[in-house]
This record gives structure tokens, C-alpha cells and sequence, in this order.
């Protein structure tokens, strides 16, 4: 069965400090990876996503995420981050198949302290 | 990018009670959408799939009789708890997939439901 992982539970940083959130996966085929974020309050919202090509993708608010096969990683990065990123940040799998639903990671709780 | 769209946000009912969750695509069909379940502090569980002018495909633990599912068209799908117990409390989102026939795409959430049961 799919399982994705998400070592950090809580992550407390300062603004301007580096971010890196750990998400790895347990699935023998192709698969299409995601980063979602959840602020306080809201529904869920598309950080990121990775289907082929650069294993290194680009996403919204200063967001990258490297995808690294043979590690089964895809971990979230932010250089700088701001009081606004925190917010509960989940990992998503899916096979790389018409119709599939998302396997999420239990999720990591961000707190940038201004 | 797409809209899904979840009704109601909130609602409180009294035990023993049905209450149904609406989960729309407003600009989009969707042959496919699932059906999560959230707890506080937790991760998205996902509870079933639910398959336009088919039945569900529940995962292992949930209760179909309980957790009713119905996909009457491309655009709706609804999720019925019946007799509800406060242990159904819990947050319950949906998503869709616009060209659910097509690999690489991405899913689209609506905003979810509070559920509450007293």
C-alpha cells in the first residue's frame, strides 16, 4: 500500500530562516507528487506539484521542492521565510494513473515567530 | 485554476440524526471525486471514491452503510451521514479532478465541512 511520510510534526523557525520539510514515499511506480498548505481558517491550497520533467519545481510564495527518485523524497524548501507561511503543510502522493486519489502525509505544523 | 465548492461549511446536528454534504465542480466535470475525512490535527484520511453513475469505492474501516455516497451527476457529489454520533464529528472535504480521464492533473479541494454532532 502507498504511505507517504513527514518527519517534522512541528516545526517553530524565526522569520528569515531557512526551511526544509522532509516528505518521503512508499511506491514502486511513477508517481505524481504534491505540497499542499492549509493557514488557519482555510481549505487546502496547491503549493507545488511535480508529474515529470525537473526533478527540482518551483511553486508558489517562494516555495521549491526537489523530487529525488532514488531517495523516494520530496522535500519542501523555502530560503526565507515570513510570519505568513505559518500554516499546516501536507506531502500528497498519487500513482501516476487516470482516477487516483491522493495519499497525504500526517502534515507539519509551521510556526514562523515575527 | 478550478472550483470546487462544498456545502454546507459548517453544520451541527443532533445525534441520531442524517446530515448531507454537498461537493460541487462549478466549472468543470468530474467523473471522479473522493471524499476525506479530517481530525483535528491530523492528516486527510481518505474515506471513499465516489464514481458518477456508479457506487462508491470505500476504504477499509468505513462504514458504507453509515457514510452514504452519491454521485448523481458530473458535477455533484453528496455524502450523507446517517444517524450521526458525536464520534462522527470531524472536518470532511472533497476533491475532484477536472478530466478524470487523464493522467497528471491536478485535484482540486473545496473548502470543507465542519461537522458537529451533539
Amino acid at each position: 500500500a502507498q504511505s507517504v511520510s513527514q518527519h517534522n510534526h512541528h516545526v517553530i523557525l524565526s522569520e528569515a530562516a531557512s526551511l526544509e520539510l522532509g516528505c518521503n514515499y512508499s511506491y514502486g511506480g511513477t508517481v505524481n507528487l504534491f505540497w499542499y498548505v492549509q493557514y488557519p481558517g482555510q481549505h487546502l491550497q496547491l503549493l507545488l506539484k511535480y508529474f515529470s520533467g525537473d526533478p527540482l519545481v518551483k511553486g508558489i510564495k517562494g516555495f521549491e521542492a526537489e523530487f529525488i527518485k532514488s531517495k523516494f523524497s520530496f522535500n519542501l524548501r523555502k530560503p526565507s521565510v515570513q510570519w505568513s507561511d505559518t500554516a499546516e503543510y501536507f506531502c500528497a502522493v498519487s500513482p501516476n494513473q487516470a482516477g487516483t486519489a491522493l495519499i497525504f502525509g500526517k502534515g507539519t505544523t509551521l510556526s514562523v515567530s515575527s | 485554476g478550478a472550483v470546487v465548492s462544498q456545502h454546507p461549511s459548517w453544520v451541527i446536528c443532533k445525534s441520531g440524526t442524517s446530515v448531507k454534504i454537498e461537493c460541487r465542480s462549478l466549472d468543470f466535470q468530474a467523473t471522479t471525486m473522493f471524499w476525506y475525512r479530517q481530525f483535528p490535527k491530523q492528516s486527510l484520511m481518505l474515506m471513499a471514491t465516489s464514481n458518477e453513475g456508479s457506487k462508491a469505492t470505500y476504504e477499509q474501516g468505513v462504514e458504507k452503510d453509515k457514510f452514504l455516497i452519491n454521485h448523481a451527476s458530473l458535477t455533484l457529489s453528496t455524502l450523507t451521514v446517517t444517524s450521526a454520533h458525536p464520534e462522527d464529528s470531524s472536518f470532511y472535504i472533497c476533491s475532484a479532478t477536472p478530466r478524470a480521464g487523464l493522467m497528471n492533473t491536478e485535484a482540486f479541494f473545496g473548502q470543507g465541512t465542519r461537522l458537529t454532532v451533539v
